[in-house]
């Protein structure tokens, strides 16, 4: 069975940093492209970050470019979302989430983490 | 960036009753979109890729079409448990994209 657990979301301040961590577990996770993506509360959802396979490319939008780091470990089976800078607007709910099938960059998501929430206030 | 408009916003269904939901794209997505069903405190699950393609474990009631700009997700005959938000997403192009989200509710 196909299992994401995320972890490391809280509260924070504004200006300071947060690492997301993501266990995968239930599939071949060097397989996968994997993404984050958050969804603001009782708003929709965004798409923060995608990491390729091996980890050598990575895509953000203009939103949260040079700020956040989208990373893995394949030896741990493990995404990782390094939050800098961050901002009020950064508050949501982030999810861990992986493509449709192997190998290849679909950019769609076939499962879903239960998502970890991160607060940024003062 | 790839603009997806979600519609209607909201609408409520009899059980038994289709229902249609409409998404279009600012540009050609040439069949690069999913659909997602989302339930209150879950999270989204895939229901549709590549347009029209029902993805596994997903009722049959559930269909996707379309082409181009313009496409619809239809539920053929609304159940209870069809409750939630569904949103639209294209996979084409960086920024990926979702539409704004339609909630469903039992009438």
């Amino acid at each position: 069975e196909v299992q994401l657990v995320e972890s490391g979301g809280g509260l924070v301040q504004p200006g300071r940093s947060l690492k997301l961590s993501c266990a995968a577990s239930g599939f071949t996770f060097s397989n996968y492209y994997m993404a984050w993506v958050r969804q603001a509360p009782k708003k929709g959802l965004e798409w923060v970050a995608t990491i390729s396979t091996s980890g050598s490319r990575t895509y953000y939008p203009d939103s949260v470019k040079g700020r956040f780091t989208i990373s893995r470990d394949n030896a741990k089976s493990s995404l990782y979302l390094q939050m800098n800078s961050l901002k009020s607007e950064d508050t949501a709910t982030y999810y861990c989430a992986r493509d449709f099938q192997p190998y290849n960059n679909y950019g769609w998501f076939a499962y879903w983490g239960q998502g970890t929430l991160v607060t940024v206030s003062s | 960036d790839i603009q997806m408009t979600q519609s209607p916003a909201s609408l409520s269904a009899s059980l038994g009753e289709t229902v249609t939901i409409q998404c279009r794209a600012s540009e050609d997505i040439y069949s690069g979109l999913a659909w997602y069903q989302q339930k209150p405190g879950k999270s989204p699950q895939l229901l549709i890729y590549g347009a029209s393609s029902l993805q596994d474990g997903v009722p049959s009631r559930f269909s996707g079409s379309g082409s181009g700009t313009q496409y619809s997700l239809k539920i053929s005959s609304m159940q209870t448990e069809d409750e939630g938000v569904y949103f639209c997403q294209q996979g084409l192009k960086y920024p990926l994209t979702f539409g704004s989200g339609t909630k469903l509710e039992i009438k």
